[in-house]
């Protein structure tokens, strides 16, 4: 069964940074593209970036609204996806979700962790 | 950057009826890459069509997508309690992965 699971969110304040973390199981997760997507409080889904397996050079890419400011990664020998944001904005406040992406390019999110919850607020 | 536009924002029906959803792209698209995902209140997003008409695994078959070019469809032929959520579509074809900004499907 597949399993993704977010941690590290939490209230923050305006320019700081956090970590997130997905750790996977139940898949390839070496070989598969993995995805952050948030989702404002009684907003709709933005895509935030993914990235892509290390044999198809491990590059990540995002979304415009948070380019520069995030960083995807991957430790595919502890099975986990990361999200570094740093000069967090007001903006940021979201539920953050890891899903698959398949193993190419063109596949859907086919999994969904349970998200993690990020506040920014002074 | 493609825009994915759905309509309607909220649709208001009774269990049992049909839901019929739109999602429109600002240029055509193939239909290979055109996802519809379900949200229940206090649920991350699950899977239920993608290439546009195929179901994803353990989807029931009351649910069913079509379309090509610029207009998909996703349609609920009765409507069960539990379907009562919000729907998004999206385009997966290439970076940015862009998302529709979701139909509220509410009970009357």
């Amino acid at each position: 069964e597949v399993q993704l699971v977010e941690s590290g969110g939490g209230l923050v304040k305006p320019g700081g940074s956090l970590r997130l973390s997905c750790a996977a199981s139940g898949f390839g997760f070496p070989n598969a593209w993995m995805n952050w997507v948030r989702q404002a409080p009684g907003k709709g889904l933005e895509w935030v970036g993914r990235i892509k397996d290390q044999t198809d050079s491990g590059a990540a890419d995002y979304a415009a609204p948070v380019k520069g400011r995030f960083s995807i990664s991957r430790d595919d020998s502890r099975r986990t996806l990361y999200l570094q944001i740093n000069s967090l904005k007001t903006e940021d406040t979201a539920v953050y979700y890891c899903a698959t992406g398949g193993y190419v390019n063109g596949w859907p999110l086919d999994h969904w962790g349970q998200g993690t919850l990020v506040t920014v607020s002074s | 950057e493609i825009v994915l536009t759905q309509s309607p924002g909220t649709l208001s029906l009774s269990p049992g009826e049909r839901a019929t959803l739109s999602c429109r792209t600002s240029q055509s698209v193939s239909s290979s890459y055109l996802g519809w995902y379900q949200q229940r209140p206090g649920q991350a997003p699950r899977l239920l069509i993608y290439g546009a008409s195929s179901r994803a695994t353990g989807i029931p078959d009351r649910f069913s997508g079509s379309g090509s070019g610029t207009d998909f469809t996703l349609t609920i032929s009765r409507l069960e309690p539990e379907d009562f959520a919000v729907y998004y579509c999206q385009l997966y074809d290439r970076s940015p992965l862009t998302f529709g900004g979701g139909t509220k499907v509410e009970i009357k």
